[in-house]
């Protein structure tokens, strides 16, 4: 099972900052924050991942709490392209598979 | 910079055929991981591979499915037999070595049984 809880579905407005909620209240000390996203008929799309520092890249930003219990991914300007399912997956460095939750929908609203 | 190969990207099959899918990592990648994806369901785990060598298998189905990742070549998942109930889109992703490497996703391969 799914080590994290996101919500089902979300809606943005294009050109706003989507922030994508995540809880891992029970992550362990070796776990990294991972996540992924699956545009309509695509293959998963790797977007970033953290251990305990904020991160951040060319696609968006990786917020994690200071007791690492719950993160937010911001997609600083959203696009209509950022349509997708969005994963976030607990895992830890050593391990092989990814265990994949329901994720969460986001539309993006023209 | 090629990214995550799988061909081919639709296939179609009647029950009890085989089925074969390919996938080539992206370059400098030795690690090959296949996930199936069923119609309105998430992604499963189903097997990780090294050059050679079946590492985890334990999301493949105990018959008909088998993999392989030969020293030269494309990794490649097949299943014999096919029912119905194997209708779905299967992905490959690669990485370099797994610890804390993120895996990096093909486009997949649709299976569809008639």
């Amino acid at each position: 099972d799914a080590k994290t809880t996101q919500p089902p579905s979300m809606d943005c407005a294009e050109g706003r900052a989507a922030n994508l909620p995540c809880n891992h209240s029970t992550i362990s000390g070796n776990e990294y924050v991972y996540w992924y996203r699956q545009i309509h008929s695509q293959g998963p799309q790797y977007i970033i991942h953290g251990l305990k520092n904020n991160e951040t890249n060319e696609m968006a930003s990786l917020i994690i709490t200071e007791d690492r219990k719950s993160s937010t991914l911001i997609l600083p300007h959203a696009t209509l392209r950022d349509t997708a399912v969005y994963y976030c997956i607990v895992r830890a460095g050593w391990d092989d598979k990814i265990i994949f939750g329901k994720g969460t929908r986001l539309h993006i609203l023209p | 910079n090629a990214g995550v190969m799988q061909n081919p990207r639709h296939l179609v099959r009647r029950r009890g055929q085989e089925a074969r899918l390919r996938c080539s990592p992206m370059k400098g990648h030795s690690h090959v991981y296949w996930y199936r994806q069923l119609p309105e369901e998430g992604l499963k785990f189903m097997v990780y591979l090294q050059k050679e060598n079946i590492i985890d298998e334990s999301g493949m189905p105990k018959e008909r499915f088998s993999a392989e990742f030969p020293k030269e070549g494309p990794s490649i998942l097949r299943i014999q037999q096919v029912v119905r109930g194997d209708s779905a889109a299967y992905f490959c992703a690669s990485s370099r070595a797994p610890e804390n490497q993120p895996q990096h996703f093909g486009d997949g391969t649709r299976l569809s049984i008639l």
